[in-house]
């Protein structure tokens, strides 16, 4: 399974951007990239994926580097309720789709 | 609907006992995985069920065992425990064609 790379933490302040940054310089033509964020004291809930175009829904956007071993999870109005450990996940759409290989994920804290 | 539901939330057991634990999927979802998240880490993916039979196992001693039912609720057994296994188990359930996992609030074990 392809590996990600991502900051421990990050700081944010409420009402203002967040780009949050995941390296995957391993990843294959097959694999996904996956967002997944879990709040404190809740299982993990699914935030946004994408293969290689930039991808927006309500909750977010993902914005994927051309040569794809890297890309950024962009929160475009921080609240309060978005702390949480944000994980980016590599997915093979050839492999099993219920398994998840998690890192240790960013935890991002929002100051008001 | 109903999202993911596992019981029970909370359970304490003692080294070498066994515990069951269980997880109902959203209703339609025939996929069925299990994740064990350690205090401080990102979830470890155990099982993964579709339609009643194994899909994934992941790097688990035997000690731990699951099932899926005709329903597609499923059971986590984990015999002879340790005290290392004392952790948060995570049921995620998947719908077909679907990419996004739904996570459970988790079962809190405690092995002492």
């Amino acid at each position: 399974d392809a590996k990600t790379t991502q900051p421990n933490s990050m700081e944010s302040n409420e009402e203002e951007p967040v780009h949050l940054p995941c390296n995957h310089s391993t990843i294959s033509g097959t694999d996904y990239i996956h967002w997944y964020r879990q709040l404190p004291s809740q299982g993990p809930e699914y935030v946004i994926h994408g293969l290689t175009s930039n991808v927006n829904n309500r909750m977010a956007s993902l914005a994927i580097a051309e040569d794809r071993k890297s890309s950024t999870l962009i929160l475009h109005r921080a609240t309060l309720r978005d702390a949480a450990v944000y994980y980016c996940i590599l997915r093979d759409a050839g492999g099993q789709g219920g398994k998840l290989i998690f890192g240790q994920g960013t935890e991002l804290s929002v100051k008001p | 609907d109903a999202g993911v539901t596992q019981s029970p939330t909370h359970l304490i057991k003692t080294r070498g006992q066994h515990v069951t634990l269980r997880c109902s999927p959203i209703s339609g979802h025939k996929s069925v995985s299990w994740y064990q998240q350690v205090l401080g880490q990102g979830p470890q993916f155990i099982f993964q069920y579709y339609e009643k039979e194994e899909r994934g196992r992941g790097n688990f001693p035997d000690r731990f065992s699951a099932r899926q039912f005709p329903n597609y609720s499923s059971e986590l057994n984990v015999n002879a425990l340790l005290l290392g296994d004392s952790a948060l188990y995570l049921c995620a359930s998947r719908g077909g064609g679907s990419y996004e996992q739904y996570f459970g609030p988790g079962t809190r074990l405690t092995v002492t």
